[in-house]
């Protein structure tokens, strides 16, 4: 168990609905990071927070918008679902420095229909 | 930009001998590296990473690994491979010059196959 907590396992959804991935970090990481694996994408970043505030952008569709609140948790929100969304999304947390480890959730599995 | 190769989409190996996964990686100055392990309908949990210094790093559940900065490779070894290491295995890296934006960029992943 990484220490990471991700809600919910998995997610059953319409094409054009709005859903919304929650993370909860491990004890003292600051640092939030949002990842999408899909069988033709692969493992890609989407997203990083540090301490409340966006730190990094990856491959993020416009479509998708992450948070991190003060008690450090982050939100993926995904809107307009299309069938390509369907994928396991999957949060990390580090202390936020450039060496310190990803601990990775066990992830979200989006169905899109 | 950084990026990480696996040329192997499998790897088969009998339990007991040794294992090796391959990763390559291209990244502008020098690297920090990762591997990690991915077992069905779970999470991808960390094995071991290269930050600096000693070229081997020893990780979790027997798992070592060589930093080759003239081959530009990270392999993944174990000296005597299990039936429960059977998994698909990742490579990451991470470009230090990135500064506080630390992503990971992984490589396409390797399915080891351990068989009696």
């Amino acid at each position: 168990d990484s220490g990471v907590t991700q809600t919910p396992k998995h997610l059953i959804t319409a094409t054009g609905q709005r859903v919304t991935l929650r993370c909860s970090p491990r004890s003292g990481d600051l640092s939030v990071y949002w990842y999408q694996q899909s069988l033709d994408q692969g493992l890609q970043f989407l997203i990083q927070y540090y301490n409340g505030e966006e730190r990094a952008k990856g491959n993020i569709l416009e479509r998708f918008s992450a948070q991190q609140f003060p008690d450090l948790h982050s939100e993926l929100n995904l809107s307009s679902l299309e069938l390509g969304d369907s994928a396991l999304y999957f949060c990390a947390s580090s202390v936020g420095g450039i060496q310190e480890t990803q601990y990775f959730g066990p992830g979200t599995r989006l169905l899109v229909l | 930009a950084q990026s990480v190769a696996q040329p192997e989409d499998q790897v088969n190996v009998a339990e007991g001998n040794p294992l090796t996964v391959k990763c390559t990686y291209s990244v502008s100055g020098n690297p920090y590296l990762f591997w990690y392990v991915q077992y069905p309908n779970r999470g991808l949990q960390f094995l071991l990473k290269y930050i600096t210094g000693d070229n081997l790093v020893k990780g979790s559940y027997g798992f070592e690994a060589e930093f080759n900065k003239s081959q530009t490779s990270f392999h993944l070894k174990k000296p005597s491979a299990l039936v429960s290491d059977s998994a698909l295995y990742f490579c990451a890296v991470r470009d230090p010059s990135s500064g506080t934006a630390s992503k990971l960029t992984f490589g396409t992943g390797t399915r080891l196959q351990v068989t009696l």
